[in-house]
Protein backbone atom coordinates (compact mmCIF):
# COMPACT_ATOMS: atom_id res chain seq x y z
CA UNK A 1 0.00 0.00 0.00
CA UNK A 2 1.26 3.29 -0.95
CA UNK A 3 2.00 5.86 2.09
CA UNK A 4 -0.05 8.47 -0.04
CA UNK A 5 -3.09 7.58 -2.17
CA UNK A 6 -4.77 9.73 -4.54
CA UNK A 7 -7.52 9.24 -7.19
CA UNK A 8 -5.55 10.08 -10.18
CA UNK A 9 -8.03 11.13 -12.47
CA UNK A 10 -8.83 12.62 -14.71
CA UNK A 11 -11.50 14.93 -13.24
CA UNK A 12 -13.18 16.72 -15.90
CA UNK A 13 -15.50 19.30 -14.60
CA UNK A 14 -17.84 22.03 -16.53
CA UNK A 15 -16.78 25.96 -15.37
CA UNK A 16 -18.82 26.44 -12.16
CA UNK A 17 -18.69 23.06 -10.68
CA UNK A 18 -17.90 22.07 -7.67
CA UNK A 19 -15.12 19.34 -7.49
CA UNK A 20 -13.77 17.37 -4.39
CA UNK A 21 -10.40 14.95 -3.82
CA UNK A 22 -9.68 12.67 -1.22
CA UNK A 23 -6.18 11.31 -0.12
CA UNK A 24 -5.39 8.86 2.16
CA UNK A 25 -2.40 8.51 4.35
CA UNK A 26 -1.04 5.29 6.33
CA UNK A 27 1.35 6.80 8.84
CA UNK A 28 -0.82 7.92 11.90
CA UNK A 29 1.34 10.10 13.32
CA UNK A 30 1.78 11.89 10.36
CA UNK A 31 2.29 15.43 11.57
CA UNK A 32 1.01 18.13 8.99
CA UNK A 33 -1.04 18.13 5.57
CA UNK A 34 -0.79 20.38 2.46
CA UNK A 35 -2.05 20.73 -1.24
CA UNK A 36 0.41 21.53 -3.63
CA UNK A 37 -0.80 22.47 -7.11
CA UNK A 38 1.70 21.16 -10.03
CA UNK A 39 0.85 22.95 -13.86
CA UNK A 40 1.74 20.68 -17.01
CA UNK A 41 5.19 20.75 -17.28
CA UNK A 42 6.14 22.83 -14.21
CA UNK A 43 7.27 22.30 -10.45
CA UNK A 44 4.94 21.86 -7.37
CA UNK A 45 3.83 25.13 -5.48
CA UNK A 46 2.12 24.87 -2.17
CA UNK A 47 -1.87 25.78 -2.81
CA UNK A 48 -2.88 25.25 1.08
CA UNK A 49 -1.83 23.89 4.39
CA UNK A 50 -4.56 21.41 5.48
CA UNK A 51 -5.22 21.64 9.51
CA UNK A 52 -7.40 19.88 12.06
CA UNK A 53 -10.16 22.12 12.05
CA UNK A 54 -10.60 22.67 8.55
CA UNK A 55 -9.26 25.87 6.71
CA UNK A 56 -10.91 27.48 3.57
CA UNK A 57 -9.23 30.20 0.95
CA UNK A 58 -11.16 31.61 -1.05
CA UNK A 59 -13.20 28.71 -3.14
CA UNK A 60 -10.91 25.98 -1.91
CA UNK A 61 -11.59 24.35 1.42
CA UNK A 62 -9.22 21.60 2.78
CA UNK A 63 -9.81 19.10 5.35
CA UNK A 64 -8.14 16.57 7.54
CA UNK A 65 -9.89 13.57 9.05
CA UNK A 66 -7.05 12.11 11.27
CA UNK A 67 -9.26 9.35 12.85
CA UNK A 68 -10.01 8.01 8.96
CA UNK A 69 -6.48 8.92 7.97
CA UNK A 70 -7.32 11.30 5.18
CA UNK A 71 -7.37 14.54 3.63
CA UNK A 72 -9.74 16.37 1.50
CA UNK A 73 -9.87 19.44 -0.55
CA UNK A 74 -13.03 20.98 -2.43
CA UNK A 75 -13.01 23.72 -5.29
CA UNK A 76 -16.22 25.71 -5.60
CA UNK A 77 -17.14 27.53 -8.63
CA UNK A 78 -14.31 26.12 -10.51
CA UNK A 79 -12.27 28.48 -13.21
CA UNK A 80 -10.17 27.34 -16.07
CA UNK A 81 -7.22 28.07 -14.18
CA UNK A 82 -8.01 25.47 -11.75
CA UNK A 83 -6.83 22.74 -14.28
CA UNK A 84 -3.70 21.36 -13.09
CA UNK A 85 -2.54 17.96 -10.90
CA UNK A 86 -3.01 18.42 -7.38
CA UNK A 87 -0.65 16.62 -4.93
CA UNK A 88 -1.39 15.33 -1.49
CA UNK A 89 1.45 16.17 0.59
CA UNK A 90 1.95 14.67 4.31
CA UNK A 91 4.81 15.33 6.66
CA UNK A 92 5.68 12.20 8.38
CA UNK A 93 8.29 14.15 10.65
CA UNK A 94 10.77 16.70 10.44
CA UNK A 95 12.99 15.14 7.47
CA UNK A 96 10.25 12.98 5.76
CA UNK A 97 7.60 14.52 3.21
CA UNK A 98 5.54 11.86 1.56
CA UNK A 99 3.77 12.62 -1.97
CA UNK A 100 0.68 11.47 -3.31
CA UNK A 101 1.37 10.93 -7.14
CA UNK A 102 -1.58 13.25 -8.02
CA UNK A 103 -5.20 14.10 -9.23
CA UNK A 104 -5.49 15.50 -12.57
CA UNK A 105 -8.06 18.05 -13.29
CA UNK A 106 -9.71 19.67 -16.24
CA UNK A 107 -12.11 22.39 -15.80
CA UNK A 108 -14.35 22.84 -19.62
CA UNK A 109 -15.57 25.76 -21.02
CA UNK B 1 12.86 37.19 -5.20
CA UNK B 2 13.33 33.50 -3.38
CA UNK B 3 14.38 31.10 -5.98
CA UNK B 4 15.77 27.59 -6.59
CA UNK B 5 17.80 27.26 -9.29
CA UNK B 6 18.79 23.76 -11.05
CA UNK B 7 20.77 23.54 -14.58
CA UNK B 8 20.33 22.14 -16.98
CA UNK B 9 16.82 22.33 -17.50
CA UNK B 10 16.74 19.90 -20.47
CA UNK B 11 19.69 17.62 -21.16
CA UNK B 12 19.77 14.68 -23.41
CA UNK B 13 23.28 12.07 -22.48
CA UNK B 14 24.58 8.69 -23.06
CA UNK B 15 24.72 5.47 -21.07
CA UNK B 16 27.56 5.89 -18.84
CA UNK B 17 28.27 9.84 -18.93
CA UNK B 18 28.91 11.62 -15.87
CA UNK B 19 27.01 14.31 -15.52
CA UNK B 20 25.86 16.36 -12.52
CA UNK B 21 22.80 18.85 -11.93
CA UNK B 22 23.65 21.61 -9.80
CA UNK B 23 20.92 23.32 -7.38
CA UNK B 24 21.33 26.76 -5.77
CA UNK B 25 18.81 28.23 -3.47
CA UNK B 26 18.51 32.01 -1.93
CA UNK B 27 17.00 31.43 1.36
CA UNK B 28 19.23 30.43 3.45
CA UNK B 29 17.48 27.13 3.92
CA UNK B 30 18.82 24.27 5.78
CA UNK B 31 17.03 21.55 4.43
CA UNK B 32 17.14 20.57 0.39
CA UNK B 33 16.34 17.65 -1.09
CA UNK B 34 16.66 16.03 -4.59
CA UNK B 35 12.93 14.14 -6.19
CA UNK B 36 12.51 12.49 -9.61
CA UNK B 37 8.92 12.21 -10.92
CA UNK B 38 7.81 9.66 -12.87
CA UNK B 39 4.43 8.77 -14.29
CA UNK B 40 2.09 7.41 -12.34
CA UNK B 41 4.50 7.34 -9.29
CA UNK B 42 4.75 10.70 -8.29
CA UNK B 43 7.64 12.49 -6.47
CA UNK B 44 10.32 10.27 -4.52
CA UNK B 45 12.98 11.07 -2.91
CA UNK B 46 16.51 10.69 -3.94
CA UNK B 47 18.10 12.53 -1.32
CA UNK B 48 18.31 15.01 1.56
CA UNK B 49 19.89 17.26 3.03
CA UNK B 50 19.86 18.67 7.04
CA UNK B 51 22.83 21.33 6.50
CA UNK B 52 25.70 21.39 5.30
CA UNK B 53 27.86 18.40 4.95
CA UNK B 54 24.82 16.63 5.93
CA UNK B 55 23.15 14.32 3.86
CA UNK B 56 20.54 11.31 3.59
CA UNK B 57 19.31 8.89 1.65
CA UNK B 58 15.87 9.10 0.68
CA UNK B 59 13.43 6.01 -1.51
CA UNK B 60 15.58 5.81 -4.47
CA UNK B 61 19.39 6.73 -4.00
CA UNK B 62 20.78 3.82 -5.92
CA UNK B 63 22.20 5.41 -8.87
CA UNK B 64 22.82 9.12 -7.86
CA UNK B 65 25.45 11.01 -5.60
CA UNK B 66 24.86 14.68 -3.61
CA UNK B 67 27.18 16.44 -2.05
CA UNK B 68 26.40 19.59 0.54
CA UNK B 69 29.79 22.05 0.57
CA UNK B 70 27.61 24.98 1.29
CA UNK B 71 24.32 25.80 2.25
CA UNK B 72 22.99 27.23 -1.22
CA UNK B 73 23.84 23.92 -3.28
CA UNK B 74 22.65 21.22 -3.35
CA UNK B 75 24.61 19.17 -6.84
CA UNK B 76 22.71 15.89 -8.03
CA UNK B 77 25.48 13.62 -9.69
CA UNK B 78 24.74 10.84 -11.90
CA UNK B 79 28.17 8.82 -12.26
CA UNK B 80 27.20 6.40 -14.78
CA UNK B 81 23.68 7.59 -16.11
CA UNK B 82 21.38 4.83 -17.51
CA UNK B 83 18.39 4.81 -19.29
CA UNK B 84 15.62 3.97 -16.18
CA UNK B 85 17.35 7.42 -14.91
CA UNK B 86 15.37 9.44 -17.40
CA UNK B 87 13.05 11.26 -15.50
CA UNK B 88 12.01 14.41 -14.51
CA UNK B 89 13.94 15.93 -11.83
CA UNK B 90 13.53 18.78 -9.08
CA UNK B 91 15.53 20.16 -6.28
CA UNK B 92 13.31 21.50 -3.55
CA UNK B 93 14.32 23.93 -0.29
CA UNK B 94 12.47 24.06 2.86
CA UNK B 95 13.12 25.77 6.49
CA UNK B 96 11.57 22.79 7.55
CA UNK B 97 11.02 23.77 11.41
CA UNK B 98 7.61 23.33 13.14
CA UNK B 99 4.45 23.85 11.41
CA UNK B 100 3.06 26.11 9.11
CA UNK B 101 4.86 28.06 6.94
CA UNK B 102 8.37 26.80 8.13
CA UNK B 103 6.84 23.54 6.11
CA UNK B 104 6.64 25.35 2.51
CA UNK B 105 8.78 23.61 0.09
CA UNK B 106 10.03 25.54 -2.70
CA UNK B 107 11.10 24.13 -5.63
CA UNK B 108 13.21 24.36 -8.69
CA UNK B 109 11.69 24.63 -12.58
CA UNK B 110 12.80 21.03 -12.94
CA UNK B 111 15.15 19.26 -15.04
CA UNK B 112 13.88 16.82 -18.04
CA UNK B 113 16.75 14.26 -18.54
CA UNK B 114 16.91 11.69 -20.97
CA UNK B 115 19.50 8.95 -20.96
CA UNK B 116 19.75 7.04 -24.41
Amino acid sequence: RKEVEQDPGPFNVPEGATVAFNCTYSNSASQSFFWYRQDCRKEPKLLMSVYSSGNEDGRFTAQLNRASQYISLLIRDSKLSDSATYLCVVKVNNNDMRFGAGTRLTVKP
Amino acid sequence: EAQVTQNPRYLITVTGKKLTVTCSQNMNHEYMSWYRQDPGLGLRQIYYSMNVEVTDKGDVPEGYKVSRKEKRNFPLILESPSPNQTSLYFCASSLFKGSGSGNTIYFGEGSWLTVV
